[in-house]
């Protein structure tokens, strides 16, 4: 059974930084293409980036670029979001899925406010 | 980046009737070497996350059932749920993946009246 649990999530200060991590199992995790997708609370869906199997190609939504990055650890079957110089409205909860297209898997998310 | 407007925001139907709900793309979506075009349909209830329903603009996931029906090419989509039931109620979001960021419309809120 394919599962994906998100962690790290929580409150943090305008300016500061948190890591988000993505546990995959139930699937070949090194075959897949990961992304990341967040909902700011009452909000529609918002694209956040992708990165392929091997971790070498990543894309960003326009709105994080620069800020965030995303990376994975093959061996550990684990999907990362590093998120810095968050904002307000970075707020939301941010979902793990599997895959580029069609998305079929999602981890039920975890919640990042962003507030002073 | 591709910009997915979907109409209308909200929808009230009656138990059995049809939905309809568009979305509209600023640029085509349909991939001419192989003729698909790369937009897809999901469905979100309170709480839960997102539910894919329709791929490809037009296959239907399995196990969706077949109330549910995506159609259009380039830069039109629908989808129609063609008889309402009361598990249906939820939002719905059209999500292309032509051309990155692989942008979501706004959604379109379906209730029961």
């Amino acid at each position: 059974e394919v599962q994906l649990v998100e962690s790290g999530g929580g409150v943090v200060q305008p300016g500061g930084s948190l890591r988000l991590s993505c546990a995959a199992s139930g699937f070949d995790f090194n075959t897949y293409w990961m992304t990341w997708v967040r909902q700011a609370p009452g909000r529609g869906l918002e694209w956040v980036g992708n990165i392929r199997s091997d971790g070498y190609v990543e894309g960003y939504a326009d709105s994080v670029k620069g800020r965030f990055t995303i990376s994975r650890d093959n061996a550990k079957k684990s999907l990362y979001l590093q998120m810095n110089s968050l904002r307000v409205d970075d707020t939301a909860t941010y979902y793990c899925v599997r895959g580029n297209s069609g998305y079929v898997y999602w981890g039920l998310g975890t919640l990042v406010t962003v507030s002073s | 980046d591709i910009v997915l407007t979907q109409v209308p925001d909200s929808l009230v139907v009656s138990l059995g009737e049809r939905a309809t709900i568009n979305c509209r793309s600023s640029q085509s979506v349909l991939f001419s070497s192989d003729n698909y075009n790369y937009l897809a349909w999901y469905q979100q209830k309170p709480g839960q996350p997102p539910k894919l329903l329709i791929s490809w603009a037009s296959t239907r996931v399995s196990g969706v059932p077949d109330r549910f029906s995506g159609s259009g090419s380039g830069t039109d989509f629908t989808l129609t749920i063609s008889s309402l039931q009361a598990e249906d109620v939820a939002v719905y979001y059209c999500q292309q993946h032509y051309s990155p960021p692989f942008t979501f419309g706004g959604g379109t809120k379906v209730e029961v009246k």
